[in-house]
């Protein structure tokens, strides 16, 4: 029971133009939702993350979105640099969890010189 | 401090052999967290230690997976009689306390194959 879906599994950019990834979810009791990057040979690492209270949040080059009532979430990146190129997960957590992600299938991001 | 250390990088066994992992997480962290990520798949949650506690453990952790921390700082992961199934990423993290994910730190994880 897939959870939390990352229903592209790569997509390709040209360097200056925007990223838009997507991530879903199916369950009402997540309220908190983050995004990890992870390059080859290395751990994931904390990227943004958004409460559900909001619907926006912004980090330079990153802005993340929630729709709460289509359970769609977005990661953008604007503008895109080549050193952006790695795996993207989205994960989501809910109150009263006290200690585990629940984590999409990853998007590969390969953006383009 | 280096971060989040895991040993081995790479583990290549025999199905039916026991394996055991290590992670060293970084020394404040009284948290530390086993996710285990198949190929194609995003990392899946197997349990959590707070200090030497064992706070929840998924039912991904079959009564072949154990993990322990002892003393509070570094933990194992031993599975027994692995099966091929068992092949993926383990990968450790750890925190300080609990801030909703976003204070995680990974480490770059092991590796398993079993042939």
């Amino acid at each position: 029971d897939q959870q939390v879906k990352q229903n592209s599994p790569s997509l390709s950019v040209q360097e200056g133009r925007i990223s838009i990834l997507n991530c879903d979810y199916t369950n009402s009791m997540f309220d908190y939702f983050l995004w990890y990057k992870k390059y080859p040979a290395e751990g994931p690492t904390f990227l943004i993350s958004i409460s559900s209270i909001k619907d926006k949040n912004e980090d330079g080059r990153f802005t993340v979105f929630l729709n709460k009532s289509a359970k769609h979430l977005s990661l953008h990146i604007v503008p895109s640099q080549p050193g952006d190129s790695a795996v993207y997960f989205c994960a989501a957590n809910w109150s009263g969890n006290t200690g585990k992600l629940i984590f999409g299938q990853g998007t590969t991001l390969q953006v383009k010189p | 401090d280096t971060g989040v250390s895991q040993d081995p990088r790479h583990k290549i066994t025999k199905r039916g052999q026991n394996v055991t992992f290590r992670c060293d997480p970084i020394s404040e962290h009284n948290r530390l967290y086993w996710y285990r990520q198949t190929l194609g798949q995003g990392p899946e949650f197997l349990t959590y230690f707070q200090n030497e506690a064992q706070l929840e453990k998924s039912r991904l952790l079959s009564d072949r997976f154990s993990a322990e921390r002892p003393k509070g700082s570094f933990s194992t992961l031993e599975i027994q009689r692995t099966e091929q199934g068992d092949s993926a990423m383990y990968l450790c993290a750890s925190s300080l306390g609990w801030q909703g994910g976003s204070d995680y730190t990974f480490g770059s994880g092991t590796r398993l194959t079993v042939v």
